[in-house]
């Protein structure tokens, strides 16, 4: 039972454009969200959060966008760098403890 | 600052193998987790310590994995009698128990069972 879903295993935009990257959820418990960076052979960095109070966490070029009625979050990077090449995990965590579920992953590739 | 650190970085283990795998969490965090990513897959939370609570040991695929945290610090994650479907990233993170959720990961132990 998946909770939380990225439909997308990959992604590929032209530096300088907008990323968007998508995640789904369902369970209506998880109060918290998260968007993690994972380079290869390196642990994952965290990037952005949003608490599921609010619509919109904004911190640089990175936006995360929340619609709980339809259980969906999105990550906008703008405008895109080459450096932002890597894996982007979702998470949640429930208003039970502290644990994170994942999603499976999205690879963006910017290209110059 | 150190980060979390992970030991070792790599293991090769026989089938039917014990393993003991190192996690170093950053000094003044309290919460502990021990997720693993398969080929292909997302991270898969195993185990979560918070201070001295009782760990929430809800991930565990078997009854051949366990944990601990001494001290309430270092962590150790305990595969018996490996199997070749145990071969994953073992990650380890650590986090403050309050205000932010975010947790620090370490680069991950590389564990292969042949």
């Amino acid at each position: 039972d998946q909770q939380v879903k990225q439909n997308s295993p990959s992604l590929s935009v032209q530096e300088g454009r907008i990323s968007i990257l998508n995640c789904d959820y369902t369970n209506s418990m998880f109060d918290y969200f998260l968007w993690y960076k994972k380079y290869p052979a390196e642990g994952p960095t965290f990037l952005i959060s949003i608490s599921s109070i609010k619509d919109k966490n904004e911190d640089g070029r990175f936006t995360v966008f929340l619609n709980k009625s339809a259980k969906h979050l999105s990550l906008h990077i703008v405008p895109s760098q080459p450096g932002d090449s890597a894996v982007y995990f979702c998470a949640a965590k429930d208003n039970q403890g502290g644990k994170l579920i994942f999603g499976q992953g999205t690879e963006l590739s910017v290209k110059p | 600052g150190a980060g979390v650190s992970q030991s070792p970085s790599n293991k090769v283990t026989e089938k039917g193998k014990d393993v003991e795998l190192r996690c170093d969490p950053i000094s003044g965090h309290t919460a502990l987790y021990w997720y693993r990513q398969s080929l292909g897959q997302g991270l898969e939370f195993l185990i979560y310590f918070q201070g001295n609570s009782a760990p929430d040991k809800s991930g565990l695929p078997s009854d051949r994995f366990s944990a601990e945290r001494t001290g309430g610090s270092v962590s150790t994650l305990t595969i018996q009698r490996t199997q070749q479907e145990d071969s994953a990233v073992y990650l380890c993170a650590s986090s403050f128990a309050r205000g932010t959720y975010e947790q620090y990961f370490g680069p991950g132990t590389r564990l292969t069972v042949t």
